[in-house]
């Protein structure tokens, strides 16, 4: 089956932004995530999207949804050490029920 | 504080020696859910309960057993491991199973067995 698609990794100098990206699989999801992992953590709810929407801005996080092409991305401003970490895209399909699924993770790595 | 709270955190046993992971919520949340998270596979569910005595099966589910007595704990139950379990283990709830609001995740289980 088709998979929630990101790409494994992306460095970053600190003060840069970020931009995380994310294909998922089924065009009527309703909700679409965004996690952070940090080493030895576990995953902490950054932000989720309502599929009625085509961006949300929460500080210095921005989420855009492109349902036509089913693209996800979080842009990170102003990228800080701290934001090292893991970032999983996840979407609960329809059709599959009530599980979350997610991406592989994109590894994201600051450098001051 | 909200949270999900698993135990224990780390877990070295043997092969075929049965073993409970706990996970406690005090979200009062509907729905739980197990998960275990593999290199270069991602997250993969387990199980899942929309509510107390209410469970089913997720993705990989071979191996593994889960009940929902009560509506706050899940536990997960490995009745004969193998090496093959060897994983990090993720409780997350969730007020539904629709996400709306989205999911709390636990802390997770390092296990190993050898």
């Amino acid at each position: 089956g088709e998979d929630v698609e990101q790409s494994l990794f992306l460095s970053v100098r600190e003060g840069d932004s970020s931009v995380i990206n994310c294909t998922y699989t089924d065009s009527s999801s309703t909700y679409l995530y965004w996690y952070k992992q940090e080493p030895g953590a576990g995953l902490q709810l950054l932000t989720y999207i309502f599929s009625n929407m085509d961006m949300k801005q929460d500080q210095r996080l921005t989420v855009l949804l492109n349902k036509k092409d089913k693209h996800l991305s979080l842009r990170i401003a102003d990228t800080q050490t701290g934001d090292s970490a893991i970032y999983f895209c996840a979407e609960i399909p329809n059709q599959a029920g009530t599980a979350l699924i997610f991406g592989k993770g994109t590894t994201l790595s600051v450098s001051s | 504080e909200a949270q999900v709270t698993q135990n224990p955190r780390y877990l070295i046993t043997v092969t075929g020696k049965k073993l409970t992971v706990t996970c406690s919520q005090n979200m009062n949340h509907e729905y739980m859910s197990w998960y275990r998270q593999d290199p270069g596979l991602g997250l993969r569910q387990i199980y899942y309960s929309m509510n107390v005595e209410v469970t089913d099966k997720g993705d990989v589910p071979e191996g593994y057993k889960v009940s929902r007595k009560e509506k706050r704990n899940f536990p997960l139950i490995l009745e004969s491991p193998s090496p093959n379990q060897t994983s990090l283990y993720f409780c997350a709830s969730s007020f539904t199973g629709t996400g709306d609001r989205g999911y709390t995740f636990g802390s997770g289980t390092r296990l190993t067995v050898v």
